[in-house]
This record gives structure tokens, sequence and C-alpha cells, in this order.
């Protein structure tokens, strides 16, 4: 299984800030690298897909990118809603992975 | 619109079987894909099967050989079935609607979380 290691695991940051979070898989995945948001009550939506496909309905403030094995979502100017949890998720190969995960929080 | 929701028993005791289901609205289960990921307190997201729009299937290795996945078209419902069931069987359970491609999962139910416990 192709392994996807996210960094940093917490990020504290304030009101505004621009803020990346990288996710590097274990081999390359041609861009098939997908991004999703967990909220506190455990509802997860999508972010980007394909590195760099913005979601239907997600503010333009999230952008993704990369290639080969390393990846990277963007948010240029953190919201009150953006504190969350983060996924990566590879589909490039069966079966898909997620990486660990990484905690935004209100500095 | 598309949605999706899970149900089944919260608390489930150590050797049993766990039966969920999965009731979709907005769309087809012939159209797209229904995925299963399962969620350890805490902790990450993992990947178990999947309902295929054909009917086929789809299971992680890690849990081939007590997993089943199934699907009721006219009910828009998508079953999954594990035995054997373990303390570490603990967490929430989502399921996610493919897409056709691309392959991401673009709308995920609220997930339900499982307990095993005697």
């Amino acid at each position: 299984d192709i392994q996807m290691t996210q960094s940093p695991s917490s990020l504290p940051a304030s009101l505004g800030e621009r803020v990346t979070i990288s996710c590097r898989a274990s081999q390359g995945i041609s861009n098939n690298l997908n991004w999703y948001q967990q909220k506190p009550d455990g509802t997860i939506k999508p972010l980007i897909y394909y590195t760099s496909n913005l979601q239907s309905g997600v503010p333009s403030r999230f952008s993704g990118s990369g290639s080969g094995t390393d990846y990277s979502l963007t948010i240029s100017s953190l919201e009150p809603e953006d504190f969350a949890m983060y996924y990566c998720q590879q589909d490039a190969s069966f079966p898909n992975t997620f990486g660990a995960g990484t905690k935004l929080e209100l500095k | 619109q598309v949605q999706l929701k899970e149900s089944g028993p919260g608390l489930v005791q150590p050797s049993q079987t766990l039966s969920l289901t999965c009731t979709v609205s907005g769309f087809s289960l012939t159209s797209y894909s229904v995925h299963w990921v399962r969620q350890h307190s805490g902790k990450s997201l993992e990947w178990m099967g999947r309902m295929w729009s054909d009917g086929d299937t789809s299971y992680n290795s890690a849990f081939t050989s007590r997993l089943s996945i199934s699907r009721d078209t006219s009910k828009s419902q998508v079953f999954l079935k594990m035995n054997s069931l373990q303390t570490e069987d603990t967490g929430t359970y989502y399921c996610a609607r493919g897409g056709i491609p691309p392959y991401y999962f673009d709308y995920w139910g609220q997930g339900v979380m499982v307990t095993v416990s005697s």
C-alpha cells in the first residue's frame, strides 16, 4: 500500500494567516491526490481533487499543488471556520490511502 | 440533493457481526460507487471497501476475510457486514459516494459510531 505522510500533524495559526499543509506519498501518484476537511462534529467534506481542482462551493482561499510524490494544500487567509482537521488521500493505487491528518488550530 | 446516511447498532459484542446500512438519496446506486471508510477515535481514515455502480465489490485486504458489502438498489441502500469484531474495530464508520471519475469522495454521510464491548 502507498503510505501518505502528512506534515505537520498540528498547526497553530492565526486568523488571516497563510498556511500550507504537506503530503508526501511513498511512491509517485501522478497527481491523484485529494484533500478533505473534517469538522469537530465529524462532518467530512472534499476540498480539492486531483491535486488542484477546487470542489464546487469551496472558497477560493483554498488551493492545492504538487506533483510526483509531494503535494500541498494552502489556505491563503484563515477564516474562523477553517480550524479543523485536514486529510490527504491518494487514489492512484489500490487501496486508496489517507494521510494521518493535520489539526489546524487557533494560536 | 445528494445525501448519504449511515445507520446501525451503536454497541456490538466482541466476536459478533456488525451490520450497517447506508441509505442514499439524490443519486442512483447504478450510476455511482459507494464506499465505506472507518475512523478510529482521534485517528486517521481507513478505506474498507466499495460497491461499484455495476454491483461489483472491492475490499481492502486488511478486511477481506471478514467484510462483505452488498446493496438493494430498489431501496437505495448499501450494506456493510463485518464479522468477528474485536475491540480494535471500535470507531466511526462512514459511507461516501465515489466519483465517476474523478474517483474522489464527493459526498459523505455523517458517520455512525460503533463500540465493540461486552
